[in-house]
């Protein structure tokens, strides 16, 4: 089983829709969670991290599951522009900045 | 000015051939890092550097050396190319855990990437 997991998608979704990502992580001692976003490309650049009480950015909603060691994205009233790959990290179980890397989920927006 | 910049962008080398990526940062931070991304299995840690003196092996270090030169500087060798290298590589820094303010000790700050293409 891989440490992180996510559908790949792709998710086509008209603009102005509301889209939510899920990811799986199998290490029940992970500590740090976030979203990073990479364009096609391009290299990965953090979205956001992701915390126990759920947080938002704008039009963006991370939510962390502990219990069930899940993390999710939700993005409200898509653009264009939102169109990428989210990725899905964790730190690894060596803990310190090593982050684990899901595949991603790949986001295209249409008109 | 990029705060993380690798050299070169893009690189198409034969098989056996000894290939050298350099990373630089201006960020100043002393942990840096070096991945490989693949279609389908993500972003995979090659090397890492907690400071000048520090280097560990991640998940895939088989086949690749580095050297940390400076704070500033992590390079990635290839001692002898081989197809299955290529490629696209990501040189990463972040700050160590314990300083306050920023985002946040985890996150990581990417360069623009390497292509590597080994024939």
């Amino acid at each position: 089983r891989k440490e992180v997991e996510q559908d790949p998608g792709p998710f086509n979704v008209p603009e102005g829709a509301t889209v939510a990502f899920n990811c799986t992580y199998s290490n029940s001692a992970s500590q740090s969670f976030f979203w990073y976003r990479q364009d096609c490309r391009k290299e990965p650049k953090l979205l956001m991290s992701v915390y126990s009480s759920g947080n938002e950015d704008g039009r963006f909603t991370a939510q962390l599951n502990r219990a069930s060691q899940y993390i999710s994205l939700l993005i409200r009233d898509s653009k264009l522009s939102d169109s990428a790959t989210y990725l899905c990290v964790v730190t690894s179980t060596g803990g310190g900045n090593k982050l684990t890397f899901g595949t991603g989920t790949q986001l295209k927006v249409e008109l | 000015d990029a705060d993380v910049t690798q050299t070169p962008r893009n690189r198409i080398t034969k098989t056996g051939k000894r290939i050298m990526l350099e990373c630089s940062q201006t960020k100043g931070h002393d942990r840096m890092y070096w991945y490989r991304q693949d279609p389908g299995l993500g972003l995979r840690l090659i090397y890492y550097s907690f400071d000048v003196k520090d280097i560990n092996k991640g998940e895939i270090s088989d086949g690749y050396s580095v050297s940390r030169q400076a704070q500033a500087k992590f390079s990635l060798s290839l001692e002898s190319a081989i197809p299955n290298q290529t490629a696209l590589y990501f040189c990463a820094t972040s700050d160590a855990p314990g300083l306050a303010g920023g985002p946040g000790p985890d996150t990581q700050y990417f360069g623009p990437g390497t292509r590597l293409t080994v024939l």
